[in-house]
């Protein structure tokens, strides 16, 4: 299906451990990008991607690694998770002209 | 840093009235303002774009957008129960890609 999917949709992880939030969009979109929600917060930028192989840090980078080898997918890596990771994730895409696109969210907790 | 406001409600308007939702940001730069909805438990879906001063309707929607104020807004004619989530305010800049800005969201509620 053509879109934008995100999975796992939801997940349980230790302090400490390493986890990865897949993110796959099927546009060809050229830019994406990675939210986080908190209540309080709203959403804030992570990281985004202008094309495969160039990232950038966004508001709230720290703790949180991305890559883009394929335009396609940008993964999302928390290398050693902390309790104040715990949130909602949304990846997004967006082509030259047109909107950007949020996939359903990934529900990480942290315990 | 780059600021995008709202008053986080919640507004509660009857049904059939006109919802007023506000917006204010830092960055004179900013060029292309969006408006999206976002039900409890879901993604940000996409109801209204604007990228100069005026107004811009669609259907029940009307954004309004005062670069010299720095200000957006979306009006909701005829409210309807459905209407009821949240409203999020985002802000880009001149470039395609650049990312989105958020605002923290302002909760509707419409009441029947």
């Amino acid at each position: 299906d053509a879109g934008i999917t995100q999975s796992p949709r939801y997940k349980i992880t230790e302090t400490g451990r390493q986890v990865t939030l897949m993110c796959h969009q099927t546009w060809s979109h050229s830019y994406m990008f990675w939210y986080r929600q908190d209540l309080g917060h709203g959403l804030r930028l992570i990281y985004y991607s202008a094309a495969a192989d160039i990232t950038d840090k966004g508001e709230v980078p720290d703790g949180y690694v991305v890559s883009r080898s394929k335009t396609e997918n940008f993964p999302l890596t928390l290398e050693s998770a902390t309790r104040s990771q715990t949130s909602v994730y949304f990846c997004a895409s967006k082509g030259t002209n047109t909107e950007a696109f949020f996939g359903q969210g990934t529900r990480l907790t942290v315990v | 840093q780059k600021e995008v406001e709202q008053n986080s409600g919640p507004l509660s308007v009857p049904e059939g009235a006109i919802a007023s939702l506000n917006c204010t940001y830092s960055d004179r730069g900013s060029q292309s303002f969006f408006w999206y909805r976002q039900y409890s438990g879901k993604s940000p879906e996409l109801i209204m774009s604007i990228y100069s001063n005026g107004d811009k309707e669609d259907g029940r929607f009307t954004a309004q957008l005062n670069k010299a104020s720095q200000y957006v807004s979306l009006l909701i004619r005829d409210s309807q129960p459905s209407d009821s989530a949240t409203y999020l305010c985002a802000v880009g800049g001149d470039q395609a890609g650049t990312a989105l800005i958020f605002g923290k969201g302002t909760t509707l509620s419409v009441s029947s």
